[in-house]
């Protein structure tokens, strides 16, 4: 079945360096987009999401772009910051819903 | 608003018990999603509700599993009988409406021996 994979399960970043999160999802019929960040013992905390009549939307030192010719989607954290070091997960709404297996983001003070 | 509520948090039972999680969803969101975490399968989808109505229940295991919404403020996913490899944290979700952000509890860590 079509579904939404992670690139990199684990990533790991220097304290103030820009962190990049990588997602392929296969269902063209998807048109919204979400990231969640979920931190140990928690649910998922929404981050920042994007429709499919865009390429790029920025929030507070997120910005997710998103490629509908290759069906990629990243998210970039500017100056990543020990709070930042969590799960990351994409979520691909449409028809159906699905959530990649999340990368796990570790900050190195 | 409290957010998503669910009870218990922690549950630990043993193989053919029945288990009951239970779902607060946020005030005014008129859609709330089921949802289960393991270490293998990541965040699945069991179960979502539109207005109260199941809409998509394709994510239910087996027929082990069942979940209700009786009403607006209330829902529930029930195992009976429960197995070890149910074992898993459950996560309720809510939104405006299908298609908007969903916002989660903090999720029933469910233990069966």
């Amino acid at each position: 079945g079509e579904s939404v994979g992670l690139h990199l399960p684990t990533l790991s970043v220097q304290e103030g360096d820009n962190s990049i999160i990588n997602c392929a999802y296969s269902n063209s019929a998807s048109d919204y987009f979400i990231w969640y960040k979920q931190e140990s013992g928690k649910g998922p905390q929404f981050i920042i999401d994007i429709r499919s009549n865009m390429d790029k939307r920025q929030g507070q030192r997120v910005t997710v772009l998103l490629n509908k010719t290759v069906k990629h989607l990243s998210l970039q954290i500017a100056a990543t910051q020990p709070g930042d070091s969590a799960v990351y997960f994409c979520a691909e709404i449409g028809n159906q819903f699905y959530f990649g297996t999340g990368t796990s983001l570790t900050v190195i003070p | 608003d409290a957010g998503v509520i669910q009870s218990p948090r922690h549950e630990v039972t043993e193989m053919g018990q029945e288990v009951t999680l239970r779902c607060k969803p946020i005030s005014g969101h008129n859609s709330l999603f089921w949802y289960r975490q393991t270490m293998m399968r990541g965040l699945e989808l069991l179960i979502y509700f539109n207005n109260n109505v199941p809409i998509d229940d394709s994510g239910m295991p087996e027929d082990r599993f069942s979940a209700k919404m009786p009403n607006a403020s209330f829902s529930t996913l029930k195992i009976q009988p429960s197995e070890p490899r149910d074992s898993a944290v459950y996560f309720c979700a809510s939104s405006l409406s299908a298609n908007n952000e969903q916002f989660f509890g903090p999720g029933t860590r469910l233990t069966v021996l």
